[in-house]
């Protein structure tokens, strides 16, 4: 299948703190990509859709100003967590769309915030 | 309406077993569903998908099974194998919004 990467797979930073993660897609264009969050022994939790060269659309509930996006290319999305706090560690996935249908994941990053 | 119920939770099975994993869904506007293999730590990776214009699809030892008029799907893996250890999710997508609903997972325990 294709593959999605991700940077960095794992992050440690303090409070209040910002931390970026990029998703790449390496052998194809997505002009969709996706933002999910995952807890321990739970299901992906969508945050957001990217669109390339447009604002992302966020699900009820995430704060968009917290969770900043952004999808600058065919190949290139980011989320900066910004002000980082503790509840913010997580393990973040995104996923690019390869039309029509398919969704490939990246491997995941995981956030600890001290 | 959104919501992909699956089922069981967790599943153990014997090596060379088959195991079975159901999931069903309302919103009859979804027109692909996929189903993903996640191991800790990992992203998840797609194993098999289907559209409701088949009623099944096989890839080696991985069968999706899909009832349009019951409104469910269920994946069966032939011949389980310890290395099949891992979480997975069925999804169902409406094609309008692209974006994926999940079901909350089964836990699979292949014993040798």
């Amino acid at each position: 299948g294709a593959v999605v990467s991700q940077h960095p797979s794992w992050v440690i930073c303090k409070s209040g703190t910002s931390v970026k993660i990029e998703c790449r897609s390496l052998d194809f264009q997505a002009t969709t990509m996706f933002w999910y969050r995952q807890f321990p022994k739970q299901s992906l939790m969508l945050m957001a859709t990217s669109n390339e060269g447009s604002k992302a659309t966020y699900e009820q509930g995430v704060e968009k100003d917290k969770f900043l996006i952004n999808h600058a290319s065919l190949t290139l999305s980011t989320l900066t967590v910004t002000s980082a706090h503790p509840e913010d560690s997580s393990f973040y996935i995104c996923s690019a769309r390869n039309p029509p249908d398919t969704q490939y994941f990246g491997p995941g990053t995981r956030l600890t915030v001290l | 309406q959104q919501q992909v119920k699956q089922s069981p939770q967790s599943l153990i099975v014997q090596k060379g077993g088959i195991s079975i994993i159901n999931c069903a869904y309302e919103n009859t506007a979804f027109d692909y569903f996929p189903w993903y293999q996640q191991f800790p730590g990992k992203g998840p990776a797609l194993l098999i998908a289907i559209r409701p214009d088949v009623s099944e699809k096989k890839e080696g030892r991985f069968t999706i099974s899909f009832n349009k008029s019951a409104k469910q799907f269920s994946l069966h893996i032939m011949d389980s194998q310890p290395g099949d250890s891992a979480t997975y999710f069925c999804a169902a997508r409406s094609g309008g919004y692209n974006k994926l609903i999940f079901g909350a997972g089964t836990r699979l325990a292949v014993h040798p």
